[in-house]
């Protein structure tokens, strides 16, 4: 059974850097096959899509992020990182990190528990 | 970016009832539509894939069809576990979106 779970501070400064950590079990990042992506969910909205990233560094921004955004991997660790510069209070949510399964039917398959990131000084 | 647009925003049902939420695309996005379901305080959970595909341990009380723009997510004989918020979501192009949810409250 694949697991992720996401890591980080709940509380970042103003114009800072959120900087978040997924752990995935149960399943190794570098067997290839599926997208590592982020999500985040605004206090009591809907979904947004941030991004993925590739086992081999490939990656995909969302363009209303991109510019302020960095995705990177670590396979020995079987982590993947979110870096979101320039932080406002807009940013605020909730984060989650997801499998994108494209040959699994597609679509995220398995969920962190999502971690919130306040933006507050 | 492609429109996802769900209907009725909100929906209050018995239990035992059978409900239908609808979702559509602005533009045709052939059956790249999955459906999640979300409970308070809790992350997004992966019900239908593919339009109609159930994932695997879904309860086959889920049921969705449509393709091209129109979508339809099907609940029967609701049990008080399924009353959460439904998000239907395309894969057809990025970036991916969602649409803004149904609420399906216990009446």
């Amino acid at each position: 059974q694949v697991q992720l779970q996401e890591s980080g501070p709940g509380l970042v400064k103003p114009s800072q850097t959120l900087s978040l950590t997924c752990t995935v079990s149960g399943g190794s990042i570098s067997s290839g096959g599926y997208y590592w992506s982020w999500i985040r969910q605004h206090p009591g909205k809907g979904l947004e899509y941030i991004g993925y990233i590739y086992y081999s560094g490939t990656t995909y921004y969302n363009p209303s992020l991109r510019s302020r955004i960095t995705l990177s991997v670590d396979t020995s660790k079987n982590q993947f990182s979110l870096k979101l510069n320039s932080v406002t209070a807009a940013d605020t949510a909730v984060y989650y990190c997801a499998r994108d399964a494209p040959s699994d039917g597609g679509s995220f398959d398995y969920w962190g528990q999502g971690i919130l990131v306040t933006v507050a000084s | 970016d492609i429109q996802m647009t769900q209907s009725p925003s909100s929906l209050s049902a018995s239990i035992g009832d059978r409900v239908t939420i609808t979702c559509r695309a602005s533009q045709g996005i052939s059956d790249y539509l999955a459906w999640f379901q979300q409970k308070p305080g809790k992350a997004p959970k992966s019900l239908i894939y593919a339009a109609s595909g159930l994932r695997s341990g879904v309860p086959s009380k889920f049921s969705g069809s449509g393709s091209g723009t129109q979508f339809t997510l099907t609940i029967s004989s609701l049990q008080p576990e399924d009353f959460a918020t439904y998000y239907c979501q395309q894969y057809n192009s990025y970036p991916y979106t969602f649409g803004q949810g149904t609420k399906l409250e216990m009446k």
